[in-house]
């Protein structure tokens, strides 16, 4: 079956720990992988995928195909970090174009 | 400004009212998509489609009809609302099959 598993609903760390939201997935084939963020109020957006290798806001992600894991990392957070995260795949499997999300873990960083 | 509108932003209508949902976006992307988020339960498909009269169901679509008739805009109707369809919807877009999505600021629907 092709999911998204993001373990944590809820993650609170205090301001100025490292963060790690864990994201695994399953998948048929070789999905593209994403990172979306939700501020209060506000709509999601897109924080970082994996083909650009980008780091956004001192967030990165490292895709590990062996343990299907897409797992997002900071190394000291801050209180604006505050938010939803999703995990997201998005590919292609018998003709029709999925993009599924994880059911989200809210970051909480306390001051 | 690139982006994607939705309206309206909030919604309460009683169970068997017909209501319809726009969204539009100024990309000129070819694939658009509708989502409700759920607590719990995350962002979940509804609706998607690939290109003016390309539509196909996602993973909850049973209750919503969609419709592709220009490029820019895509529809959420909801024939016969009932009020297990009370959520948060989002519509997006993209450009390309395996690009980022682009949403709008959402639908809070309320069916009473």
């Amino acid at each position: 079956a092709q999911r998204v598993t993001q373990p944590e609903k809820l993650l609170s760390v205090f301001k100025g720990a490292p963060v790690e939201l864990k994201c695994n997935y399953s998948y048929s084939g070789s999905p593209e992988l994403f990172w979306y963020v939700q501020y209060s109020r506000q709509r999601l957006q897109l924080l970082l995928r994996h083909i650009s290798r980008e780091s956004i806001k001192g967030f990165t992600a490292d895709l590990n195909k062996g343990e299907t894991s897409f797992h997002l990392k900071k190394p000291f957070a801050q209180e604006e970090d505050s938010a939803m995260y999703y995990c997201a795949l998005s590919g292609s499997t018998s003709g029709t174009y999925k993009y599924i999300f994880g059911t989200g873990t809210r970051l909480k960083v306390l001051a | 400004e690139a982006q994607v509108t939705q309206n309206p932003r909030y919604l309460i209508t009683v169970t068997g009212k017909k209501l319809t949902v726009t969204c539009s976006q100024n990309m000129n992307h070819e694939y658009m998509s509708w989502y409700r988020q759920d607590p719990g339960l995350g962002l979940r498909q509804i609706y998607y489609s690939m290109n003016v009269e390309v539509t196909d169901k996602g993973d909850v679509p049973e209750g919503y009809k969609v419709s592709r008739k220009e490029k820019r805009n895509f529809p959420l109707i909801l024939e016969s609302p009932s009020p297990n369809q009370t959520s948060l919807y989002f519509c997006a877009s993209r450009r390309g099959i395996e690009e980022k999505l682009f949403f709008g600021s959402g639908t809070q629907l309320s069916v009473l």
